[in-house]
């Protein structure tokens, strides 16, 4: 039951700007919207959140829209260590009193960079 | 250095026994939570614990069981129950009720023979 859908695959030349969507259409208004990756055989590894402004930090930048339905992750300049299956997710600001929280991941996007 | 550990990186078992997973942090986070992964498949949670002495049954928990007498240790348990036991299996961590980034292990690759 994840809220957010992913296309599962996309190719980018490397050193052009990789731009994966999500839509996340039934997002609360106390929901971050986070970023994370796998590559191969190893742990994800968090990228970026952001809750309605844009955000931007050494790995890439988190565009979300105006309504929250949908964001997209930049990775400016590919590189082929950039291939991997992309996640993304959304997440309670703050835990609701006495609730739980599930992180669900869902199937994420597989982005092969190609040289 | 803080950390989420998981261990063995590869278990083999035969089929039929019963095997127990390790995951330590020591990050003070609250919740862990165990996945497994099929090839080509993503993330499918099978148990989750959001305090000590408390854990939720996942998407996918049967066949799996769970304890967690430590904050730092949250185990998983393959039992001979679970029909299709061979995935890679990944713990994470978090901080309970502020949201925070989760952590994740490297995982460990079981193969039932």
């Amino acid at each position: 039951d994840a809220k957010t859908t992913q296309p599962p695959s996309m190719d980018c030349a490397e050193g052009r700007a990789a731009n994966l969507p999500c839509n996340h259409s039934t997002i609360s208004g106390n929901e971050y919207v986070y970023w994370y990756r796998q590559i191969h055989s190893q742990g994800p590894q968090y990228i970026i959140h952001g809750l309605k402004n844009n955000e931007t930090n050494e790995m890439a930048s988190l565009i979300i829209t105006e309504d929250r339905k949908s964001s997209t992750l930049i990775l400016p300049h590919a590189t082929l260590r950039d291939t991997a299956v992309y996640y993304c997710i959304v997440r309670f600001t703050i835990t609701p009193q006495g609730g739980s929280e599930k992180l669900v991941f869902g199937k994420g996007m597989k982005l092969t960079v190609n040289p | 250095d803080g950390g989420i550990t998981q261990s063995p990186k590869y278990l083999f078992r035969k089929e039929g026994q019963n095997v127990t997973l390790s995951c330590e942090q020591n990050l003070n986070h609250d919740a862990m939570y165990w996945y497994r992964q099929d090839p080509g498949q993503g993330l499918r949670l099978i148990y989750y614990s959001q305090i000590v002495n408390d854990f939720q049954k996942g998407d996918i928990a049967e066949g799996y069981s769970v304890s967690r007498e430590k904050k730092e240790s949250f185990p998983l348990t393959v039992t001979s129950a679970q029909k299709n036991p061979t995935a890679f299996y990944l713990c994470a961590s978090t901080y309970r009720g502020l949201s925070t980034e989760a952590f994740f292990g490297q995982g460990t690759r079981l193969t039932v023979v």
